[in-house]
């Protein structure tokens, strides 16, 4: 089965911080994903990656980086986190062949 | 846009009822479909895929396809009261999207004793 594993399950930041969200997965997977989830909005794309080095903007981008160095490792980056930022992130990897996510357990952050 | 839509609950089954999940899209080319469950402070996991019209059963589990229709459901039989959770359809357009899924805002399922 496909692993994808975030480094924390609970994250507590200030504001001003700057945030790394790691993400690995072990399946060789191309494309890999950052989404963020806040009750009654649902999922919502920050970026994704397709390849090494490569990634697209989502939905909502602002606030955020991302870096991919290895296949197997996509990091998200809070350049400077504020309290909006408080949510649940998801990171998720697929196959191109058929698509279908597999996800990680998430981190909570909290940014106080 | 492309967008994906859930019936929008939330649905309440006693258990033992069948629960009726349903999801329309609308880019007509999309090619894969998926049924997320997703419990409260949980991540998502895949339930079912369906990628052909018609029916596809796994245990207590069928997804169906009607792609003339744009129309993809999840029917629930036996429903247990830890079936309770979202209920999250998504959508892979194929072609240059990149393996991205399109996601429906979920649909809350509670199956009460």
């Amino acid at each position: 089965d496909v692993k994808v594993t975030q480094s924390s399950r609970y994250l507590v930041k200030r504001t001003g911080e700057k945030v790394f969200l790691e993400c690995v997965q072990d399946m060789d997977h191309e494309n890999m994903f950052w989404y963020r989830q806040d009750p009654g909005l649902g999922l919502r794309l920050i970026y994704f990656s397709y390849d090494v080095k490569m990634k697209e903007k989502g939905d909502i981008p602002e606030g955020y980086s991302v870096s991919r160095e290895k296949k197997e490792r996509f990091s998200l980056i809070l350049e400077s986190a504020s309290t909006n930022q408080t949510s649940m992130y998801l990171c998720a990897s697929s196959s191109p062949v058929l698509g279908g996510y597999t996800f990680g357990s998430g981190t909570r952050l909290t940014v106080v | 846009q492309k967008e994906v839509e859930q019936n929008s609950g939330p649905l309440s089954v006693p258990e033992g009822a069948i629960a009726s999940l349903n999801c329309t899209y609308s880019d007509r080319g999309s090619q894969s479909f998926f049924w997320y469950r997703q419990y409260s402070g949980k991540s998502p996991e895949l339930i079912m895929s369906i990628y052909s019209n018609g029916d596809k059963e796994d245990g207590r589990f069928t997804a169906q396809l009607n792609k003339a229709s744009q129309y993809v459901s999840l029917l629930i039989r036996d429903s247990q009261p830890s079936d309770s959770a979202t209920y999250l359809c998504a959508v892979y357009a194929g072609g240059t999207s990149y393996g991205k899924l399109t996601f429906g805002q979920g649909t809350i399922l509670t199956v009460h004793p």
